[in-house]
């Protein structure tokens, strides 16, 4: 049991147009971080984002992390085939960082 | 240092066998994490160690698996009597804390096939 939603599970973009990845909770997190992964790779961390309504950009991708600590979005802009992956939010609890990953979003852009 | 390192990378083994993965942390890191993965999902968390400490393993899937860091370095994720459900990638991270912003650290995962 996953306790991160992520939506859409898959997306497939056509290079230069935008689209946003969102990930929901009915959890309180004290801190909310995004991955990406390549295939036969690990994860590799985007962003830790920590406080609420916090918005942070990274070149062309916005992260913001709801004023309730309880969901994210990720926004790219122009998205490029170089951003082809599957991203992965993950939030993790006062109480030791344990970090929990959603359900993941595989993007495909098609150049 | 050169990051994460897990062994095998991939392991094909029958029913019924049993299946151990190792995982190499980053040295200076004392937290380690374990967690499953199938293809296209997120990871699923599993278990976590602070240096030889586990601190949470009641997210380990069945009794048929456990996890080790004896001496607070490197780990081991046993299965034993393997099933064809247990084919998936297992994924080891480590990261330092203290840190809010902490980060985890991901090896390249060791993917098991159970015929």
């Amino acid at each position: 049991t996953q306790l991160l939603e992520q939506s859409p599970q898959f997306l497939s973009i056509q290079e230069g147009e935008n689209l946003t990845v969102y990930c929901n909770s009915s959890s309180v997190f004290s801190s909310l971080q995004w991955y990406r992964q390549e295939p036969g790779e690990g994860p590799v961390l985007l962003v830790t984002v920590v406080t609420g309504g916090e918005v942070k950009k990274l070149k062309r991708l916005t992260f913001q992390f709801g004023d309730a600590r309880k969901d994210s979005s990720l926004h790219i802009t122009a998205a490029q085939p170089g951003d082809t992956g599957l991203y992965l939010c993950a939030g993790a609890w006062n109480t030791g960082n344990q970090f929990y990953f959603g359900t993941g979003t595989s993007l495909t852009v098609i150049p | 240092d050169t990051g994460v390192s897990q062994d095998p990378r991939h392991k094909i083994t029958k029913r019924g066998q049993n299946v151990t993965f190792r995982c190499d942390p980053i040295s200076e890191h004392n937290r380690l994490y374990w967690y499953r993965q199938t293809l296209g999902q997120g990871p699923e968390f599993l278990t976590y160690f602070q240096n030889e400490a586990q601190l949470e393993k009641s997210r380990l899937l069945s009794d048929r698996f456990s996890a080790e860091r004896p001496k607070g370095s490197f780990s081991t994720l046993e299965i034993q009597r393997t099933e064809q459900g247990d084919s998936a990638m297992y994924l080891c991270a480590s990261c330092e804390t203290g840190k809010v912003r902490g980060e985890l650290f991901f090896g390249e995962g060791s993917r098991l096939t159970v015929l």
